[in-house]
């Protein structure tokens, strides 16, 4: 079966420069969600896109963006890069049902020298 | 605030069951409990989840509690590629799944 795509796989910027990662959520899918994960930290929230337009933000920077577009995969836009953005960031797919389950993709190594 | 907690660590032995608690003292009604687990470097994968009554799958079983303030998620026969983080989250409708510190499992061969 289809899983969550991401691309890509590793990243590495340099700081001030702006990345760009893309989440490809499984077929049908309508909902997707972003997530970071520092060096030794539990998965964070950042923002989640239902049927196109943000549905729920978390402690997303002000420097990242994302959008969801109408073929339903997303884009998190990352700008004037810290070497603190470093991380894995995750991005995960559901249905919007009730008490449904999220798919997770393997995520983009973020790192930032 | 992920509002659940679960023990830092545990261990077990390879091939015994495996008995994961969580506590959700504060659960609402209508809030599921949900189990994921993340292996070294990969994404959170999908353990299993229910509502009120025990729930199983092929990979594992949801205990919960009467009171539904605390839930245990059952390995059956632990292998060593079941050594993982181990997260259970508390989820109202279709909100977003909020990670606290999860349980990290290690199977002792």
């Amino acid at each position: 079966a289809a899983g969550v795509i991401q691309s890509p796989r590793h990243l590495i910027k340099e700081k001030r420069e702006t990345a760009t990662l893309k989440c490809y959520p499984i077929p049908r899918h309508d909902t997707v969600y972003w997530y970071q994960q520092g060096p030794g930290q539990d998965p964070q929230f950042l923002i989640s896109f239902y049927e196109k337009m943000q549905s729920d933000k978390g402690s997303i920077p002000d420097r990242f963006s994302a959008q969801q577009f109408s073929d339903y995969h997303s884009e998190l836009n990352m700008s004037s890069l810290e070497l603190g953005d470093s991380a894995l960031y995750f991005c995960a797919s559901s249905l919007l049902v009730i008490g449904t389950e999220a798919f997770f993709g393997q995520g983009t190594r973020l790192t930032v020298v | 605030d992920a509002k659940t907690t679960q023990p830092n660590s545990m261990e077990s032995n390879e091939e015994e069951p495996v008995h994961l608690p969580c506590n959700h003292s504060t659960i609402s009604g209508t809030d599921y409990i949900h189990w994921y687990r993340q292996l070294p470097s990969q994404g959170p994968e999908y353990v299993i989840h229910g509502l009120t009554s025990n729930v199983n799958n092929r990979m594992a079983s949801l205990a919960i509690a009467e009171d539904r303030k605390s839930s245990t998620l059952i390995l059956h026969r632990a292998t060593l590629r079941d050594a993982a983080v181990y997260y259970c989250i508390r989820s109202f409708g279709n909100e977003k799944l909020t990670f606290g510190t999860g349980t990290r499992l290690t199977i002792i061969p």
